[in-house]
């Protein structure tokens, strides 16, 4: 089985940050990387599918990066609205799939 | 608008049973492939189970092997998730997700969920 794992777990920033989250796969995946966000009470939400490509309605300030294993999302100028947890997500097993454990982003 | 919409979910014992529908409108369901993701309380997103758009593909994580049976009636527009053997660490919220025409690109439509609790 593919393994996913994110780092940092948890992260303060504050409005205006650039903010980077990495994800690792256990072993190589293509592109083959998903990024959601979700906020406290709420279903998650595609932001970025094929490691780098922006989900329709996404705001141009995230972006993704990667490929083979190591993967980033990066977020240039954090706004008050994107305060919530990042999941990613292989899908080079598809149907299978494997989420990392999230990335909490909290107000510094 | 695109909408899917759980419901199902509960309170059952240990060992006991439950069936989850999902209700989609707004797309050609049978067009597209769907899922259910799961997360425990305080816990992250783990994958249950898939089935392709016809209904005669399905998949399951290790945890639902055995125990859970996804399928979809394509003339309701609906997806199931009958769960058999319930177990404390089941609990959870369900969530049903729309897959990507391309499979490998995602999940871009969820439900808001249903909680399910096994607890004796």
């Amino acid at each position: 089985d593919i393994q996913m794992t994110q780092s940092p777990s948890s992260l303060s920033a504050s409005v205006g940050d650039r903010v980077t989250i990495t994800c690792r796969a256990s072993q190589t995946i293509s592109t083959f990387l998903n990024w959601y966000q979700q906020k406290p009470g709420k279903a998650p939400k595609l932001l970025i599918y094929a490691a780098s490509t922006l989900q329709s309605g996404v705001p141009s300030r995230f972006s993704g990066s990667g490929s083979g294993t190591d993967f980033t999302l990066t977020i240039s100028s954090l706004q008050p609205e994107d305060f919530a947890t990042y999941y990613c997500q292989q899908s080079y097993t598809t149907p299978l799939y494997t989420f990392g454990q999230g990335t909490k982003l909290e107000i510094k | 608008e695109v909408q899917l919409l759980e419901s199902g979910g509960g309170l059952v014992q240990p060992g006991g049973s439950l069936r989850l529908s999902c209700a989609a409108s707004g797309f050609t369901f049978s067009s597209y492939a769907m899922s259910w993701v799961r997360q425990a309380p305080g816990k992250g997103l783990e994958w249950v189970s898939g089935i392709s758009g016809s209904g005669r593909t399905t998949h399951y994580a290790d945890s639902a092997k055995g125990r859970f049976t996804i399928s979809r009636d394509n003339s309701k527009n609906t997806l199931y998730l009958q769960m058999n053997s319930l177990r404390v660490e089941d609990t959870a919220v369900y969530y049903c997700a729309k897959e990507r025409s391309l499979r490998n690109y995602g999940m871009d439509v969820w439900g808001q969920g249903t909680t399910v609790t096994v607890s004796s």
